[in-house]
């Protein structure tokens, strides 16, 4: 069965340094997403993108964050200069139409010095 | 704004019994619904999910859930519960948007442990 994928799966990194995520959607869907989920807290939904673009994205999602989609495969989540409150999983995922059903991958843990 | 509510962040039953984790959802058009299931150390998955169709949802390893309109409730039962079925559950609400996406909102989550 198809399944996104995420690398790395953990990732250490020094506050003010740069880290990408990267994601690896079903290969017929349209549509792709980021969430986190800080330790303990929910699982908060952060950006849609889709046709090449941003669709939709959440006040978490300031000018730190940046998504791209560099190939037909790969999907990303750039965080400019982290910070300790970007400790957090990350979770990717996609849907292959508006509505349908959001598969998650497995996650990338980032911690952040 | 869509939000759902679950209640008990702890759930504990006996191998056996039933499962009963509740939801409660708010949203001013109608919802889809889902529950999703995360095993430690891993993402999430879909459990079942609801779509304007049946009010009763059954979905993977034995769960099933009732849309509930009256009640704004979706609630997820199993009728005999499993060690296997230790992990933490989340309740999550997406509503359609004609000309916008969908992003979807989760609950804080409910931690199912199962006594032997």
């Amino acid at each position: 069965e198809p399944e996104v994928t995420q690398t790395p799966s953990h990732q250490v990194t020094q506050m003010g340094q740069e880290v990408i995520l990267r994601c690896v959607p079903i290969s017929n869907h349209l549509y792709f997403y980021w969430y986190r989920q800080i330790l303990g807290q929910k699982v908060e939904f952060l950006v849609s993108f889709y046709n090449n673009e941003i669709s939709e994205k959440s006040e978490i999602f300031d000018d730190q964050f940046s998504v791209e989609r560099p190939d037909g495969s790969n999907f990303t989540l750039k965080i400019r200069s982290t910070k300790l409150e970007d400790s957090a999983m990350y979770f990717c995922a996609s849907s292959p139409s508006l509505g349908d059903t959001q598969y998650f991958g497995p996650g990338t843990r980032l911690t952040v010095l | 704004a869509q939000s759902v509510t679950q209640l008990g962040s702890h759930v504990s039953v006996s191998e056996g019994a039933l499962v009963l984790l509740r939801c409660n959802y708010s949203s001013s058009v109608p919802p889809y619904l889902f529950w999703y299931v995360q095993y430690p150390n891993q993402g999430l998955q879909l459990l079942l999910k609801y779509t304007s169709a049946a009010t009763l949802v059954k979905g993977i390893n034995g769960f099933e859930a009732e849309f509930k309109k009256s009640e704004t409730s979706f609630h997820l039962t199993k009728p005999s519960a499993h060690m296997s079925d230790a992990a933490e559950y989340f309740c999550a609400v997406s509503v359609g948007n004609s000309g916008g996406y969908q992003k979807v909102t989760f609950g804080i989550g409910t931690k199912l442990q199962v006594i032997p």
